[in-house]
């Protein structure tokens, strides 16, 4: 059974650090993975969708990495602004199914 | 132009009382999801259509019946409401079944039974 797992659960960082936030998931055979943000009481919005084939996916200031082999992920963000304040999900999606399986999160706060 | 939209935002309700919730996307995809958020922000899965057919029903209890009445809508309905179902549902949607792409969320219904 696929479990996600993300660590840390919140983390607080002044404005400009740069940071990253970690994803395990037990079972290597996914399709893709894809990191979200959600604010709060939002919806979430897709932020980066690595394939399985791929190493990593870049998008402005973020970067994600994907280690499918340790079921590993990692979100860097780079040069954090408080705007970035919010809770960020990683879904991994297993092989042969649409669904995606989610970690609980990671709850960021940026300050300025 | 909102991508997934649902109906209603939010939703107060009775102990025991039958309600609806509507999803539909203008994306032109062909598969749709509900998925439910509970009070420690975890998210989880409940139905998947791909093209008007259900493809995914995790065990939810029966009391949750969806339908989807075309490739754009997937309405969610539940029957004598319990406390425990309070928590926020969001729809999606994506290209296809079992597919690479993207799922595109809808901004969520806050539902609280009383």
């Amino acid at each position: 059974k696929q479990e996600v797992t993300q660590i840390p659960a919140a983390l607080s960082v002044p404005e400009g650090e740069n940071l990253v936030l970690n994803c395990s998931f037990t079972d290597s055979a996914i399709y893709n993975l894809q990191w979200f943000r959600q604010d709060p009481g939002k919806g979430l919005t897709s932020l980066l969708l690595i394939q399985s084939s791929q190493r990593e996916q870049t998008s402005g200031r973020l970067n994600a990495s994907l280690d499918k082999s340790s079921g590993r992920s990692t979100l860097y963000i780079a040069a954090s602004q408080p705007g970035d304040s919010a809770t960020y999900l990683c879904a991994v999606r297993p092989s042969n199914t649409g669904k995606l399986i989610f970690g609980q999160g990671t709850t960021l706060q940026v300050k300025p | 132009d909102t991508a997934v939209s649902q109906t209603p935002k939010y939703l107060v309700t009775q102990m025991g009382n039958d309600k609806s919730i509507k999803c539909e996307q203008n994306l032109g995809h062909d598969t749709m999801y509900w998925y439910k958020q509970d009070s420690k922000k975890f998210l989880k899965i409940m139905f998947s259509y791909n093209n008007k057919e259900l493809i995914i029903n995790e065990t939810v209890p029966n009391r949750f019946s969806p339908k989807s009445p075309d490739k754009a809508h997937l309405n969610l309905h539940i029957n004598s409401l319990e406390l425990g179902d309070s928590a926020v549902y969001f729809c999606a949607s994506s290209q296809d079944w079992g597919g690479f792409g993207t799922q595109y969320f809808g901004p969520g219904t806050r539902l609280l039974v009383l």
